[in-house]
C-alpha cells in the first residue's frame, strides 16, 4: 500500500469551469475525509465519508461542491463553475474508524488555481 | 465549536537547540484527542506526536514531546536536539471523542539554522 494517492497533483483553470480532484485512500481505511488549505492557513474540514455514506458537509462546501465515494473505495470532489476564491489545496485523508486515536493518512494534496 | 490558536506564525532554533511550539484550544468536552501534524514544504502532512486527554501522562515520540496542561487547556510540542529536516509548517489538531473531523490551528512555520 502507497499510503492515500490523490490526482491530480496541480490543476489549473478557468473561472468557470468544471473541475473534478480523485482520492485513492489507504485501502483498510474505512473512512475518507477532504479538506482545503488555503495559503498561511490549517486545513479547514469540507466533508467525510465513512464506507461510501457521506456523513458530514461542512457549511463551506457550497453547493457548488459534491463529493462521492461509490463503492466505498476512492472518492472524487468535484467543483462546478469555479471561482478565484476556489484556489486553493485540496487535502484528502483517510483513517480507520475503530482507531480514532492514531489520527490520519494525509495525501499530498491537489493544488487548484483559478485564473 | 471547538478552536485551535497557534500564537507563533513563525520560530527559529539553531541546529541542535531545543524548541517549543506552542498551542491553546477551546472546548467542552472531556473526551479528546490532540494532535501535532509537520508538513514540509511541497509535501504531505505527517502525524509527528499525539495525546488522548484521558491520559495525564505527556507523550513522546523520539525526540519529540508534548506538555498537555489540560486545564489550561494547553499542548505544546517540544522539538529537542533539533536538525534540518524538521523545518516545516506545524500544525495543532483538535478531534473530539465523539466526532471525525479534526480542527487545525493555523499553523508555525519553524526554521531551523546551522
Amino acid at each position: 500500500d502507497t499510503g492515500v494517492s490523490q490526482d491530480p497533483r496541480h490543476k489549473i483553470t478557468k473561472r468557470g469551469q468544471n473541475v473534478t480532484f480523485r482520492c485513492d485512500p489507504i485501502s483498510e481505511h474505512n473512512r475518507l475525509y477532504w479538506y482545503r488549505q488555503t495559503l498561511g492557513q490549517g486545513p479547514e474540514f469540507l466533508t467525510y465519508f465513512q464506507n461510501e455514506a457521506q456523513l458530514e458537509k461542512s457549511r463551506l462546501l457550497s453547493d457548488r461542491f459534491s463529493a462521492e465515494r461509490p463503492k466505498g473505495s476512492f472518492s472524487t470532489l468535484e467543483i462546478q463553475r469555479t471561482e478565484q476564491g476556489d484556489s486553493a489545496m485540496y487535502l484528502c485523508a483517510s483513517s480507520d474508524g475503530r482507531q480514532n486515536f492514531y489520527g490520519y493518512t494525509f495525501g499530498s494534496g491537489t493544488r487548484l488555481t483559478v485564473v | 465549536a471547538q478552536t485551535v490558536t497557534q500564537s507563533q506564525p513563525e520560530m527559529s532554533v539553531q541546529e541542535a537547540e531545543t524548541v517549543t511550539l506552542s498551542c491553546t484550544y477551546d472546548t467542552s468536552e472531556s473526551d479528546y484527542y490532540l494532535f501535532w501534524y509537520k508538513q514540509p514544504p511541497s509535501r504531505q502532512m505527517i502525524l509527528v506526536i499525539r495525546q488522548e486527554a484521558y491520559k495525564q501522562q505527556n507523550a513522546t515520540e523520539n525526540r519529540f514531546s508534548v506538555n498537555f496542561q489540560k486545564a489550561a487547556k494547553s499542548f505544546s510540542l517540544k522539538i529537542s536536539d533539533s536538525q534540518l529536516g524538521d523545518a516545516a509548517m506545524y500544525f495543532c489538531a483538535y478531534r473530539s471523542g465523539t466526532a471525525s473531523k479534526l480542527t487545525f490551528g493555523t499553523g508555525t512555520r519553524l526554521q531551523v539554522t546551522l
